[in-house]
C-alpha cells in the first residue's frame, strides 16, 4: 500500500544550522513526491515537488529510490522556516490512477531558534 | 481573484446539531477534496470529487457527507454532530492538467468544536 512516513514529529535547530526533514515512502511504480508547508496562521501550501528539481526558499529534496526517501534539506535554516512540513505521495484508486489524490505523512514541526 | 474559500472559519456547536461546512473555489478546478486535520496535525482525506455529481469517500472513514452540484461548490454536511467530530476541516482543489494534477490548493480551514 502507498504510504508516507515522517519519523520526526518535532525538529529543532538553531538559525544558520543545516536542517533535514526526513520522509520515507512505499509506492509501487515511479512516485511523484511533494513537500507541503503550513506556516503559523497560514494555509497549507505546496513547497516543492521532486519532478521539477527546483530549490524553493533554499530548500531542496532529492528522490532516492534505493532508500525510498525524499528528505527535505536546507543548508542554513532561518527563523522564518519554522512551520509544519508534510511529505505527500499520490494515492491511487484501485485501477491505478490517482485523479490528483494525495496521501500525507504525519508531519514534522520545525522550529528554528534564533 | 482566484481563490478557495471556507466558511465558517470557526464553529462551536452542541451535540446533535446538523452542520454544513462550506467550500467554494473560483480557480476553475474540477477536482476538490476534504481533509480532516486532527489534533496531532495528521492530515486525512475524507472525501473527494472529480467533478459535478461525482463524489467518493477518502481513506479515512467519516460520518460526513458531501455534494457537488456545481463545479465551484463542495459543501460538507454532518447530520448529527458529536464531540468526536471536533477537528479542523480543510478543503482543497486541484486542476485537471496532467502536469499539475497533484498540486492541491488549500482553503483556510474550518475549526469545528462540538460540545
Amino acid at each position: 500500500a502507498q504510504r508516507v512516513t515522517q519519523p520526526e514529529k518535532l525538529l529543532s535547530v538553531f538559525k544558520g544550522a543545516p536542517v533535514e526533514l526526513k520522509c520515507n515512502y512505499s509506492y509501487s511504480g515511479s512516485p511523484e513526491l511533494f513537500w507541503y508547508v503550513q506556516y503559523s496562521r497560514q494555509r497549507l501550501q505546496l513547497l516543492l515537488r521532486h519532478i521539477s528539481r527546483e530549490s524553493i526558499k533554499g530548500f531542496t529534496a532529492d528522490l532516492n529510490k534505493g532508500e525510498t526517501s525524499f528528505h527535505l534539506k536546507k543548508p542554513f535554516a532561518q527563523e522564518e522556516d519554522s512551520a509544519m512540513y508534510y511529505c505527500a505521495l499520490p494515492l491511487p484508486n484501485a485501477g491505478g490512477t490517482s485523479y490528483g489524490k494525495l496521501t500525507f505523512g504525519q508531519g514534522t514541526i520545525l522550529t528554528v531558534h534564533p | 481573484e482566484a481563490d478557495i474559500y471556507q466558511t465558517p472559519r470557526y464553529l462551536v456547536i452542541g451535540t446533535g446539531k446538523k452542520i454544513t461546512l462550506e467550500c467554494s473555489q473560483t480557480m476553475g478546478h474540477d477536482k476538490m477534496y476534504w481533509y480532516q486535520q486532527d489534533p496531532g496535525m495528521e492530515l486525512h482525506l475524507i472525501h473527494y470529487s472529480y467533478g459535478v455529481n461525482s463524489t467518493e469517500k477518502g481513506d479515512l472513514s467519516s460520518e460526513s457527507t458531501v455534494s457537488r452540484i456545481r463545479t465551484e461548490h463542495f459543501p460538507l454536511t454532518l447530520e448529527s454532530a458529536r464531540p468526536s467530530h471536533t477537528s479542523q476541516y480543510l478543503c482543497a482543489s486541484s486542476p485537471t492538467t496532467s502536469g499539475l494534477g497533484y498540486e492541491q490548493y488549500f482553503g483556510p480551514g474550518t475549526r469545528l468544536t462540538v460540545t
